[in-house]
């Protein structure tokens, strides 16, 4: 019963590149969220996505920053033009439904821009 | 901003109860309380949640006060490996949405 999965792991991107980040959630889950984390910070909202539907996008920056969670495959989390304040882990955590009692959280993708 | 309120940091002996206190003063009444740990830089743990009244799991126990303005999450017995940031979230469901707010956490050292 695997978990919620990201990949890659670690990401390394120079100024100006893009990112992208894929997770996928635990089988049976269509419900997706974001997260980024600062150091020494605690987790940041980005955004909440169910299948085909961006749900909740108050936490993502304006400009640069788009989510997308497609009918088949898994969620992806794009950064374009990638700047050193990017650089962060970002967690992806899936949920059954909607009032399910728990996200489960992946391993995290460590952005590095340099 | 988060609805919590929580120590930044903690102290427990190994084998001793960590008792990890959160204040959530504008809690309203529908919204749950949820703890999750971060051991180093991994993915955030599920750990319990509640709404008014006392939980317990294989983890840990959560006791609620009855005016629900606060509430404690207690490790009964702790070990080396329950050193981690403890988050205590008040999910929140505007507009329909269950987004967690997280605050800064409780960083628990258990010592040897």
């Amino acid at each position: 019963n695997a978990g919620v999965m990201q990949n890659p792991r670690h990401l390394v991107r120079r100024r100006g590149q893009e990112a992208r980040l894929r997770c996928s959630p635990m089988k049976g889950h269509s419900h997706v969220y974001w997260y980024r984390q600062l150091p020494e910070e605690g987790l940041k909202f980005m955004v909440y996505l169910q299948k085909e539907n961006i749900i909740d996008e108050s936490g993502m920056p304006k400009e640069r920053f788009s989510a997308e969670f497609p009918k088949e495959g898994p969620s992806i989390l794009r950064i374009q033009q990638v700047v050193r304040g990017d650089s962060a882990a970002y967690f992806c955590a899936s949920s059954h439904r909607e009032t399910s009692y728990e996200q489960y959280f992946g391993p995290g993708t460590r952005l590095t821009v340099t | 901003d988060a609805k919590t309120t929580q120590p930044p940091s903690m102290d427990c002996a190994e084998g001793r109860a960590a008792n990890l206190p959160c204040n959530h003063s504008t809690i309203s009444g529908n919204e749950y309380v949820y703890w999750y740990r971060q051991i180093h830089s991994q993915g955030p743990q599920y750990i319990i949640h509640g709404l008014k009244n006392n939980e317990t799991n294989e983890m840990a126990s959560l006791i609620i006060t009855e005016d629900r303005k606060s509430s404690t999450l207690i490790l009964p017995h702790a070990t080396l490996r329950d050193t981690a940031v403890y988050y205590c979230i008040v999910r929140v469901a505007p507009g329909g949405t269950y987004k967690y707010i997280f605050g800064t956490g409780t960083r628990l050292k258990v010592l040897a």
